[in-house]
C-alpha cells in the first residue's frame, strides 16, 4: 500500500510561470490536506479538501493560490503567478475519514520543493 | 501570540544525554496532541501521540499537562540518530478546521 505520493519533488519555476504541484492520497483515502513550509519556519495549513469540495481554505492565499480534489486523479495545488516569496516545501497529507486520529494523526507525503527564480 | 510555541534551540547534548523539549499551546479547546519529528529537507513523520496519562516509548515519554496548557517530549539515552527538529503539534475541534497546528520546532543536535 503506497502512502501519500506527491510529485514533482523539486520544481523549478521562473516568476510569473504557473506551478502545478500533485497529491495522491493513501488507497481508500478521500481527504486531502495541503501545507507549506517556509524556510526556517514551521508548517503552515493551506486547505483541506475532499473529492470534488475544499472544505477549508481558511489557509490559502486569497489571490494566486488553488487547489482542487477531483472525483478521479490526484488534488492539484496551482500556483499562479509565482513570486520568489512562494518558494517553498509544500507538503501533502490524507486521512480516510475527515476526524483526524488521535492515536495516528496523518501521514505526510514527501513533498514538492518548489523554487522560484 | 502564537497557537504553538516551541524553544527554537538548538539543543546541542552528547550522546547518552537525556534532554527534554516543552511547548505551549493558547487554545484550551485543543483535543488531540502529537510529536512529530523532521529530519532536515524531509516531511514530518509522527513520533507518538499525547496524552493527559502520559505514554513512553521506549526512550521517548510524552506528557501533556492540560490546566497549564503544556506539552513536554523527554529523551533518555540520546542517540546520534535523535538528530532532528521536533515539532509539537495540536488539533483544534472546536474551530471546526479539520486541521493540525505545528510549531515551528526544536531542534536538537547529539554530538558523538
Amino acid at each position: 500500500n503506497a502512502g501519500v505520493m506527491q510529485n514533482p519533488r523539486h520544481l523549478v519555476r521562473r516568476r510569473g510561470q504557473e506551478a502545478r504541484l500533485r497529491c495522491s492520497p493513501m488507497k481508500g483515502h478521500s481527504h486531502v490536506y495541503w501545507y507549506r513550509q517556509l524556510p526556517e519556519e514551521g508548517l503552515k495549513f493551506m486547505v483541506y479538501l475532499q473529492k470534488e469540495n475544499i472544505i477549508d481554505e481558511s489557509g490559502m492565499p486569497k489571490e494566486r493560490f488553488s487547489a482542487e480534489f477531483p472525483k478521479e486523479g490526484p488534488s492539484i495545488l496551482r500556483i499562479q503567478q509565482v513570486v520568489r516569496g512562494d518558494s517553498a516545501a509544500y507538503f501533502c497529507a490524507s486521512s480516510p475519514t475527515q476526524a483526524i486520529s488521535r492515536v495516528d494523526g496523518y501521514t505526510f507525503g514527501s513533498g514538492t520543493r518548489l523554487t522560484v527564480v | 501570540r502564537k497557537e504553538v510555541e516551541q524553544d527554537p534551540g538548538p539543543f546541542n547534548v552528547p550522546e547518552g544525554a537525556t534532554v527534554a523539549f516543552n511547548c505551549t499551546y493558547s487554545n484550551s479547546a485543543s483535543q488531540s496532541f502529537f510529536w512529530y519529528r523532521q529530519d532536515c529537507r524531509k516531511e514530518p513523520k509522527l513520533l507518538m501521540s499525547v496524552y493527559s496519562s502520559g505514554n513512553e516509548d521506549g526512550r521517548f515519554t510524552a506528557q501533556l499537562n492540560r490546566a497549564s496548557q503544556y506539552i513536554s517530549l523527554l529523551i533518555r539515552d540520546s542517540k546520534l540518530s535523535d538528530s532532528a527538529t521536533y515539532l509539537c503539534v495540536v488539533n483544534e475541534l472546536d474551530t471546526g478546521r479539520r486541521a493540525l497546528t505545528f510549531g515551528s520546532g526544536t531542534r536538537l543536535q547529539v554530538q558523538p
